[in-house]
């Protein structure tokens, strides 16, 4: 299947700090990647789709100003969380889908901010 | 009309045994239906799909069933082994250009060797 590489897997900041979050389609050009978040034990919740070229999508209730999208190349989409905070601890994980058969996902960042 | 309802939430299977997730859907619209597994600390991985034209598909040990009239799918494991604990989601896409996925709540498999 199609790979997509998330680096880095895990990372932890100082309150108050920003983290980038790279995501990298490698055997493949997507247009579109996805954010999304997960908390212990539960599914995973979409935060924004990410769109080469342009603005990305974000989805109701995630702060676009704190969860910042940049997707400059067909393999290359990066989440910042700026300003994180501790309550922005969870694991972050992006997909991509190289046609209409199926997302393929990163292996997902922890992030702990302490 | 969004929402993917899985169950159970936690399920416990003997090795050599079927464990059956199951998932259900209103909108009529969802046109793609993948399942996904993911172990701990791990990014989910693709297991198997389907689409509503057709009723069944088997990979190996893993078998989605299809009743579109009933709006519902199912995921089967055939044989299980402690090597397949681990959460399963089903999810659904939309036939419009967004490729979004809509996941289900998740299901806990345990297979006690």
């Amino acid at each position: 299947g199609a790979v997509v590489s998330q680096h880095p897997s895990w990372v932890i900041c100082k309150s108050g700090t920003s983290v980038k979050i790279e995501c990298r389609s490698l055997d493949f050009q997507a247009t579109t990647m996805f954010w999304y978040r997960q908390f212990p034990k539960q599914s995973l919740m979409l935060m924004a789709t990410s769109n080469e070229g342009s603005k990305a999508t974000y989805e109701q209730g995630v702060e676009k100003d704190k969860f910042l999208i940049n997707h400059a190349s067909l393999t290359l989409s990066t989440l910042t969380v700026t300003s994180a905070h501790p309550e922005d601890s969870s694991f972050y994980i992006c997909s991509a889908m190289p046609d209409r058969l199926g997302a393929f996902f990163g292996q997902g960042t922890r992030l702990t901010v302490v | 009309q969004q929402q993917v309802k899985q169950s159970p939430q936690s399920l416990i299977v003997q090795k050599g045994g079927i464990s059956i997730i199951n998932c259900a859907y209103e909108n009529t619209a969802f046109d793609y239906f993948p399942w996904y597994q993911q172990f701990p600390g791990k990014g989910p991985a693709l297991l198997i799909a389907i689409r509503p034209d057709v009723s069944e598909k088997k990979e190996g040990r893993f078998t989605i069933s299809f009743n579109k009239s009933a709006k519902q799918f199912s995921l089967h494991i055939m044989d299980s082994q402690p090597g397949d604990s681990a959460t399963y989601f089903c999810a659904a896409t939309l036939g419009d250009s967004s490729y979004k996925l809509i996941f289900g709540s998740g299901t806990r498999l345990l297979v006690r060797p």
